[in-house]
């Protein structure tokens, strides 16, 4: 598709299940951010793929949170052990390149809700 | 570390307002900044950038203008439209590694 995609849109889970989110970006977009959007919160920074290159996993708020990147394409985050302050809007955005003057096209989100 | 503080919401205009966002960035060197729209039920998209001092942004009527003496990038739209009510959020990229700092989001509504 022309944009980023994500999956699934909504996902309602009982809390201490893992769920798992995907992100499609842009065809040819080397760098791929996950964000979350928790109510009344900004938007608050996950993780960053780039490339080949070793992820920036410094906005991660605990071990239970975890991405991968599977051939530079696709992304899966994974959140084991929700818990009811992981409820959120996950975001996931791609680039053409990593530099800071190439906008990030966002996907319209996954809406988690944890019981 | 690097921080983004926008104006609190919510804000409540008439149609044909004149509109200011305020905005304000730390940073420990040389970003750019940019202005991003969530429209009602859809995902955040760029409205405007700036990526150096005294660049000013625009677009769909909006400004911001990038101004490193008082580190601001206020947004301001001369005529507000219903169509623009939106939650409006500043934000700053730094460093290669371009992960986006954000403000904490204005929400703008225009009444008819």
């Amino acid at each position: 598709g022309a944009g980023v995609s994500q999956s699934p849109s909504n996902k309602v889970t009982e809390k201490g299940k893992d769920v798992e989110l995907r992100c499609d970006p842009i065809s040819g977009h080397t760098a791929l951010y996950w964000y979350r959007q928790s109510l009344g919160q900004g938007l608050e920074f996950l993780i960053y793929f780039q490339g080949n290159s070793a992820p920036d996993k410094s906005g991660l708020p605990s071990d239970r949170f975890s991405a991968e990147r599977t051939g530079g394409s696709v992304s899966t985050l994974t959140i084991q052990r929700t818990q009811q302050e992981d409820s959120a809007v996950y975001l996931c955005a791609s680039s053409s390149t990593g530099n800071s003057n190439q906008p990030q096209h966002f996907g319209d989100g996954t809406r988690l809700s944890i019981l | 570390g690097d921080s983004v503080t926008q104006m609190e919401g919510p804000v409540t205009l008439s149609e044909e307002a004149f509109l200011t966002i305020n905005c304000t960035y730390t940073a420990t060197g040389y970003p750019s900044l940019f202005w991003y729209v969530q429209y009602p039920g859809e995902g955040l998209q760029l409205l405007l950038k700036a990526t150096k001092a005294d660049d000013k942004g625009s677009n769909k009527g909006f400004e911001a203008t990038y101004r490193k003496e008082t580190t601001s990038f206020h947004l301001e739209k001369g005529s507000v439209q219903v169509s623009d009510s939106a939650v409006y959020f500043c934000a700053l990229t730094y460093s290669s590694a371009s992960k986006i700092i954000f403000g904490s989001g204005t929400r703008l509504s225009i009444r008819p």
